[in-house]
């Protein structure tokens, strides 16, 4: 257990759908990341929330709708996704944007149907 | 903009035996860490071992260590006496340290991952 927590675990959706994931870290940490892990594919980071601001988006379509209302949650807000965007979501912190470790959560696996 | 490759998608090795996973990085950038991660089935990411680039010295963690190449922008990992233990998805890692106003510091760049299979 590293301090990150995931809800869901896993998630089917239809296309229709609109859905969250949910982070939650007890770290104490001020940096937080969502990231797309795909199959056979590097990690892809989504967004970055730093102090609750979002200082990063890495391009990633408005279907994905990041949330940050306080250091320690992090919200990822789904809405019309497509089945390519079935992937596991993984959500990571870390003390401050840059440190050198990032802690994970265990992700959330999501079916788009 | 960095990359991180990883040339074997799949390894094997024999309990107790020695491993050696394989990642290069392409970078302009002279200050960096470097990092394995490992991903079991829990699915949950945990750090394996870190490596400062001004650092010559290779890092260990116990029977975890690493091949640092700075000008062949190599940063293998070696397992010994492999446990069943270490089967997972390894990642290797790239976080950018240049803080001269560029988009990338702070940005942590994943190769595609390797998986390790450990034969009893």
């Amino acid at each position: 257990e590293t301090g990150v927590t995931q809800t869901p675990r896993h998630l089917v959706m239809g296309m229709t759908n609109k859905k969250s994931l949910k982070c939650e870290q007890h770290l104490g940490h001020n940096a937080m990341y969502w990231y797309k892990q795909s199959a056979k594919k590097p990690l892809e980071l989504m967004f970055v929330y730093n102090f609750k601001e979002q200082t990063e988006n890495n391009s990633v379509p408005s279907r994905f709708s990041p949330e940050c209302p306080n250091s320690s949650h992090l919200f990822l807000h789904l809405h019309t996704l497509q089945p390519e965007d079935s992937a596991l979501y993984l959500c990571a912190s870390s003390q401050g944007y840059g440190d050198t470790e990032a802690f994970f959560g265990q992700g959330t696996r999501l079916t788009v149907v | 903009a960095q990359t991180v490759t990883q040339s074997q998608p799949e390894m094997s090795v024999q309990e107790a035996e020695t491993v050696t996973l394989s990642c290069t990085y392409d970078t302009s950038e002279s200050d960096y860490y470097l990092f394995w991660y490992k991903q079991p089935p829990s699915r949950q990411m945990i750090l394996v071992i870190r490596q400062e680039a001004y650092k010559q010295q290779n890092a260990t963690e116990n029977r975890f260590s690493v091949n640092f190449q700075k000008a062949a922008k190599s940063f293998s990992l070696k397992i010994s006496d492999s446990q069943l233990g270490d089967a997972a998805m390894y990642f290797c890692a790239y976080r950018s340290l240049d803080n001269a106003g560029g988009t990338s510091y702070g940005k942590l760049t994943f190769g595609q991952g390797t998986i390790l299979t450990v034969h009893p």
